[in-house]
């Protein structure tokens, strides 16, 4: 069964300070594909990452970056100098790579980002 | 270019009722699905389709519940005999299915449904 844990509900920061947001996912597939989705107050789900199975290197994206390591089954993401904007709900997920026609969502970290 | 878009965004009804949301996919996205998020939860699969053709069905998705996608482009979600459970966002979200390329799924905006 495939499952993903973000342990973190809720998050609060200062802005400015860097935040890292925990996944860690369950899988018996042997490829699989990882993504993370922002939902911001709007509601609408924005994809920022996907990251295959095959492919552990570290990728940073401006101030955004992500750990994807095999070895503990996680997948963290971090903001370097949150901003306001990044106030949101984060979403880690996971799909077959095979029959990638379901995305397995975590719960969400609530992340505050206080000016 | 526009995204997903879903129509009601909002929408309170009476338990007993049935209603009907809407998502009209990226153009040329052949892949679309439907997904339900309840409070404090992440999004969960309930449908998809490929073209016209409804491929998998959560056991979430209860008899009550009926997906179309008719003319492989808009889809629309009905919902029987609405219970006070089935409150919750219901997102949309659509994909290109390409040969060897991975089907990256953009989410519409969702209709937030309140059964009261």
């Amino acid at each position: 069964a495939q499952k993903v844990t973000q342990a973190q509900t809720e998050i609060s920061v200062v802005e400015k300070e860097d935040v890292t947001l925990d996944c860690v996912y369950e899988t018996r597939d042997t490829t699989y594909y990882l993504f993370w989705y922002k939902q911001p107050p709007s509601g609408e789900l924005v994809f920022l990452i996907r990251r295959n199975s095959f492919d552990e290197q570290n990728e940073i994206s401006g101030r955004y970056s992500w750990n994807f390591q095999k070895s503990t089954s996680s997948f963290n993401f971090t903001i370097t100098a949150s901003q306001v904007v990044d106030s949101a709900v984060y979403f880690c997920a996971l799909s077959d790579m095979n029959r990638d026609d379901k995305i397995i969502f975590g719960k969400g970290t609530r992340l505050h980002i206080l000016p | 270019d526009t995204g997903v878009s879903q129509n009601p965004r909002h929408k309170i009804t009476k338990r007993g009722q049935n209603v009907t949301f809407r998502c009209d996919p990226i153009s040329e996205h052949n892949r679309l699905y439907w997904y339900r998020q309840t409070l404090g939860q992440g999004p969960e699969f309930l449908t998809y389709f490929q073209n016209e053709a409804q491929l998998e069905k959560s056991r979430l998705l209860s008899d009550r519940f009926s997906a179309e996608r008719p003319k492989g482009s808009f889809s629309t979600l009905e919902i029987q005999r609405t219970e006070q459970g089935d409150s919750a966002m219901y997102l949309c979200a659509s994909s290109l299915v390409a040969s060897g390329s991975f089907k990256t799924q953009y989410f519409g905006p969702g209709t937030r449904l309140l059964v009261l």
